[in-house]
């Protein structure tokens, strides 16, 4: 049973460009968090989606970013026009449940604006 | 909101002391704390958790503290070994029973052991 999977690995992208983060929950997980982990810093809550659905969003920046986890396929975090500031890395956890106890974390997408 | 206090946020310690890593939080509805270790280029990894009915819980070398009333909890790394060096991180949620909870976590304390 691979584990979360999280691609690219890295990513870098020139300011006013386009960024998606792709994450593939493991078999049998239809929970998915994205975090983002600043440099030096501990990681902070962005978005909490089930299956077609959002549930919370209430970390995710108002603009620019936006998060979808289809029936189908991996779940897509989605940066336009990123800036400077969004320079990082960016982990997604599944969970088979709602049980956080159960959730585990991808290697990360770490993302640089040039 | 929650907020997790972490320190320190290094620490260097010989192999075979002991290390201890604590965390203040915020929101006395948090009931649930677990810790992570994050090595160079991975993801966290859960190492250890307590709810906050339990005051203690150990596992081998790893054992965590918890004190409900001062509303801080604690890693407590025994017998340390070079494998141990790593980043770890605190975090608190307020999830409970079937009701999905996002982690709140610490800034994260560089270990590092020394052969």
């Amino acid at each position: 049973n691979a584990g979360v999977m999280q691609n690219p690995r890295h990513l870098v992208r020139r300011r006013g460009q386009e960024a998606r983060l792709r994450c593939s929950p493991m078999k049998g997980h239809s929970h998915v968090y994205w975090y983002r982990q600043l440099p030096e810093e501990g990681l902070k809550f962005m978005v909490y989606l089930q299956k077609e659905n959002i549930i919370d969003e209430s970390g995710m920046p108002k603009e620019r970013f936006s998060a979808e986890f289809p029936k189908e396929g991996p779940s897509i975090l989605r940066i336009q026009q990123v800036v400077r500031g969004d320079s990082a890395a960016y982990f997604c956890a599944s969970s088979p449940t709602t049980e956080l106890k159960l959730a585990f974390f991808g290697q990360g997408t770490r993302l640089t604006v040039v | 909101g929650e907020n997790v206090e972490q320190h320190p946020s290094t620490l260097s310690v010989q192999e075979g002391d002991s290390a201890v890593i604590k965390c203040t939080y915020s929101d006395s509805a948090s009931n649930y704390f677990p810790w992570y270790k994050q090595e160079l280029g991975k993801g966290p990894q859960l190492i250890i958790d307590i709810r906050s009915n339990v005051g203690e819980k150990k596992d081998q070398r790893i054992a965590v503290t918890l004190n409900k009333t001062a509303k801080h909890f604690s890693l407590h790394i025994t017998e340390t070994q070079p494998e141990d060096s790593a980043v770890y991180f605190c975090a608190a949620s307020s999830a409970g029973g079937t009701s999905y909870g996002k982690l709140t976590f610490g800034q994260g304390t560089i270990l590092t052991v020394h052969p």
